[in-house]
């Protein structure tokens, strides 16, 4: 039982890259969710996934999009990244989309946009 | 809108002092509370949680937070420090009816030997 894993553990890019940061859970959890974490600011909500095939926008959306293709996996893709994306992003999921569930996290993503 | 303050960015004990880390919120009802605990480049780990009930929860690891409504706080306590606790902390709260958690900035706790 892995819990949530996420790839890959590091990256690199430069302006206008893009690429797809993958995460997987295997604890047939039903809510996803995509956080960044900025020095000093705590985690903020990218996106939100109640459900297969359903999506919904957190607090810092713009420049990202998300694919929640089956149960497992959510992704993240930065389409043209930018140096402002820079951070660490974390996968999270929990048994239902109410927040007194405990969410797991994966251990992360560390990006720097150059 | 909910809120939530850790007023303390980096905190230093001795091993074996005690600690407390401070947490407020805003919100208009009772909210659900939460502390996490990230070690260094590992993600987040829950240590407790508040939903109703008895104002003094105990999590993992040996530690405990209680919930003041008239002070809007939820500090995190642990007599005893180990070297190991050494990470930082994140609050955490959500409310009824929403899939959202939002966290304080956290503090980064150091412990001298």
């Amino acid at each position: 039982n892995a819990g949530v894993t996420q790839t890959p553990k590091f990256q690199v890019l430069k302006t206008g890259q893009s690429m797809t940061l993958q995460c997987a859970q295997d604890m047939n959890h039903n809510s996803m969710y995509w956080y960044r974490q900025d020095p000093g600011m705590g985690l903020r909500l990218i996106y939100y996934s109640a459900s297969e095939g359903t999506t919904d926008k957190g607090e810092v959306p713009n420049g990202y999009n998300v694919s929640r293709l089956n149960k497992r996996e959510f992704s993240l893709r930065l389409e043209s990244a930018a140096p402002s994306q820079t951070s660490v992003y974390f996968c999270a999921s929990s048994p239902s989309g109410t927040s007194y569930n405990e969410q797991f996290f994966g251990p992360g993503t560390r990006l720097t946009v150059l | 809108a909910q809120s939530v303050t850790q007023p303390d960015i980096h905190i230093t004990v001795s091993e074996g002092a005690s600690l407390e880390l401070r947490c407020n919120y805003s919100y208009g009802a009772t909210p659900y509370l939460f502390w996490y605990v990230q070690s260094p480049g590992q993600g987040l780990q829950l240590l407790l949680k508040y939903f109703s009930g008895d104002t003094l929860v105990q999590g993992i690891k040996g530690f405990e937070a209680e919930f003041k409504r008239s002070q809007s706080s939820f500090n995190l306590r642990k007599p005893s420090v180990h070297w190991s606790d050494a990470a930082e902390y994140f609050c955490a709260v959500g409310a009824d009816s929403s899939y959202k958690l939002i966290f304080g900035s956290g503090t980064r706790l150091l412990v001298r030997p």
